[in-house]
């Protein structure tokens, strides 16, 4: 079976300009969550949704949203990207009612 | 507030054993979660931890005790490859994972 995956692998990007990462969750797997890594630290929670509804939302600004599709894929979007983005932006999908969380590759995002 | 500590490095040597500590302070807690996150990849899935006591799973160990908001992981037997960041995660039941910053450990010949 497939696991979690995430495109793009990497992305440069520029100060101001916007992106979007996307994720398609483990078969069977209705519930997407999206983390930012900086770099020697632990991943911190952005948004969860499931059933195409977002259930939850971490301490970020309003240049991020996310969204879910039927498919139960998501994307993840930025815009006015700064410096301090740059980041591996991890998704993670779960079976909805459990705790265990299943993480993608990473997309490696550079703002430069 | 949330709040994960576990120390930032860690080194030991190939053989040995290793314990890496975590202490937690949630507004829940439905669950304790041991990641291992090789440099540049994604977290992959070790323990998880709901009621206190051990859990062994071949050389890995993860114990939780939620009366004092602590767990280990502990480690035997170490190898090379063992060398990555180890991730404790709450699971309390607001946000699907508030994780700790990480310990990066090294396992030396």
């Amino acid at each position: 079976d497939a696991g979690v995956t995430q495109s793009p692998t990497h992305l440069i990007k520029t100060r101001g300009q916007h992106v979007t990462l996307r994720c398609s969750p483990i078969s069977g797997h209705k519930s997407v969550s999206w983390y930012q890594q900086v770099l020697g630290q632990g991943p911190q929670f952005i948004f969860q949704y499931y059933e195409k509804e977002e259930r939850g939302r971490g301490n970020f600004p309003d240049r991020f949203s996310a969204r879910q599709f039927p498919n139960y894929s998501s994307e993840l979007n930025v815009n006015a990207l700064l410096l301090g983005d740059s980041a591996l932006y991890l998704c993670a999908s779960s079976l909805v009612g459990t705790n265990e969380q299943f993480f993608g590759p990473g997309t490696r995002l550079t703002v430069l | 507030g949330q709040n994960i500590d576990q120390p930032t490095e860690m080194t030991a040597t190939e053989g040995a054993i290793v314990q890496i500590n975590c202490t937690y302070q949630t507004s829940g807690f439905n669950g304790l979660f041991w990641y291992q996150q090789h440099a540049g990849e994604a977290p992959t899935f070790l323990s998880y931890n709901v009621l206190d006591g051990l859990e062994e799973k071949g050389r890995f160990s993860s114990f939780l005790s939620r009366s004092k908001g602590y767990s280990y992981l502990l480690l035997k037997e170490l190898q090379m490859k063992d060398s990555a960041s180890y991730l404790c995660a709450v699971y309390s039941g607001n946000t699907p994972l508030v994780f700790g910053k990480g310990t990066r450990l090294s396992v030396i010949a």
